[in-house]
């Protein structure tokens, strides 16, 4: 069974905009989330993470939010770019083990 | 740094054949990770290592997959008999002790006719 949800496989954002991803998540035991990017045929790369004690974690243009009431996280990009094109991945892990749980991607376009 | 490295690319095979897949991880990493992509389950571990040992491997299908770390510098995902439903993207992944930290390789493209 899937414990993390990205039910949108797809989003188009105009250029300028805010994107927005969303993640959800069934294991109430996790308490570390993280946010990787794909590129076409490359594997997926780290972009931002937060920890179950915090409820927003912001580097740059990315901000994470996370809603643990309603288990519920989700990725901003502020202004999306079209070099933000990509598949994010949103990934869970529970109690400083090291294996991800990860979602099934969401595939952001940015139309320039 | 090369960063992780795994071969083939690219493997086409028929349905009953071997497959071998290669990865290098990142030197003086101590964690291993293999993972399979699919458009349905996204991306799922199938084992992990630490220090060269199977920590982990029950995300493994079932006994037609293997995975082998012999030392710190690879290891191999063997699937015996390959079957159709075997097709995926089978990616590497090395950390040094730390989740967020979990390095991808390219991956390896499988497609079993």
């Amino acid at each position: 069974d899937q414990q993390v949800k990205q039910n949108s496989p797809s989003l188009s954002v105009q250029e300028g905009r805010i994107s927005i991803l969303n993640c959800d998540y069934t294991n109430s035991m996790f308490d570390y989330f993280l946010w990787y990017k794909k590129y076409p045929a490359e594997g997926p790369t780290f972009l931002i993470s937060i920890s179950s004690i915090k409820d927003k974690n912001e580097d740059g243009r990315f901000t994470v939010f996370l809603n643990k009431s309603a288990k519920h996280l989700s990725l901003h990009i502020v202004p999306s770019q079209p070099g933000d094109s990509a598949v994010y991945f949103c990934a869970a892990s529970e109690g400083g083990a090291n294996n991800l749980f990860f979602g099934t991607g969401t595939r952001l376009t940015v139309i320039p | 740094d090369a960063g992780v490295i795994q071969s083939p690319r690219h493997e086409v095979t028929e349905m009953g054949q071997e497959v071998t897949l290669r990865c290098k991880p990142i030197s003086g990493h101590d964690y291993l990770f293999w993972y399979r992509q699919t458009m349905m389950r996204g991306l799922e571990l199938l084992i992990y290592f630490n220090n060269n040992v199977p920590i982990d491997d029950s995300g493994m299908p079932e006994d037609r997959f293997s995975a082998k770390m012999p030392n710190a510098s690879f290891s191999t995902l063997k699937i015996q008999p390959s079957e159709p439903r075997d097709s995926a993207v089978y990616f590497c992944a090395s950390s040094f002790g730390s989740v967020e930290t979990q390095y991808f390789g390219p991956g390896t493209r499988l497609l079993v006719l």
